[in-house]
């Protein structure tokens, strides 16, 4: 079990560019969550997907950030027009079930995409 | 302040020694989780622990919670110097899934 797959690991653009991170769940999880690091601080969430659907985006900037989670295929964040602010690892996490109904919400992260804006 | 703030900031101790880490949040909850973050890399659960129990073990980890006092603590005994990293503790924002709030954590560090 290969658990959280993401990548790529590091990721650099330059301002103005567009930046596309991938998320594999672990084999069997269909809820992806995207949580994004500032240097030095905790984790925030940003959006809670499952296969085709946005559940939660409520952490989601309004402009240039997007996610999906195709049918087929790893969820994708993907980041319009880079500014330097956008400089963060970001983190993916998935779960097996709606944890809604589990009342459990452990999750499970990946190694996290390190984007750095010049 | 945010929920989920953790106490202290940084803490360096020698091995064999405990280490107690402290998070205080605001709103009521119905369970807590402690994650470990080593440098560079994701987070990895350590325990969670409900609302309703006082203290839970899990090897050399205890963690304790006062919902009076919107407050836990991990206590990691006998540190190793595999025990550097930060500790953040994380609560569900609002409903029960995971969307989860984590406070900035505390970086422990254990001399060899």
């Amino acid at each position: 079990n290969a658990g959280v797959m993401q990548n790529p690991r590091h990721l650099v653009r330059r301002r103005g560019q567009e930046a596309r991170l991938r998320c594999s769940p672990m084999k069997g999880h269909s809820h992806v969550y995207w949580y994004r690091q500032l240097p030095e601080e905790g984790l925030k969430f940003m959006v809670y997907l499952q296969k085709e659907n946005i559940i939660d985006e409520s952490g989601m900037p309004k402009e240039r950030f997007s996610a999906e989670f195709p049918k087929e295929g790893p969820s994708i964040l993907r980041i319009q027009q880079v500014v330097r602010g956008d400089s963060a690892a970001y983190f993916c996490a998935s779960s097996p079930w709606d944890t809604r109904t589990s009342g459990a919400n452990v999750l499970t992260f990946g190694a996290g995409s390190r984007l750095t804006v010049l | 302040s945010q929920q989920g703030e953790e106490d202290p900031q940084a803490l360096s101790i020698q091995e064999g020694e405990n280490a107690t880490m402290n998070c205080s949040y605001k709103t009521s909850i119905n369970n807590l989780q402690w994650y470990r973050q080593n440098s560079g890399r994701g987070l990895v659960h350590l325990i969670l622990i409900r609302s309703n129990e006082r203290e839970k073990h899990s090897g050399r980890l205890r963690v304790t919670l006062d919902t009076s006092k919107k407050s836990s603590s991990l206590l990691i005994t006998a540190s190793r110097a595999a025990d550097t990293a930060s500790y953040f503790c994380a609560t569900p924002a609002g409903t029960s899934y995971g969307k989860l709030t984590f406070g900035q954590g505390t970086i422990l560090t254990v001399h060899p």
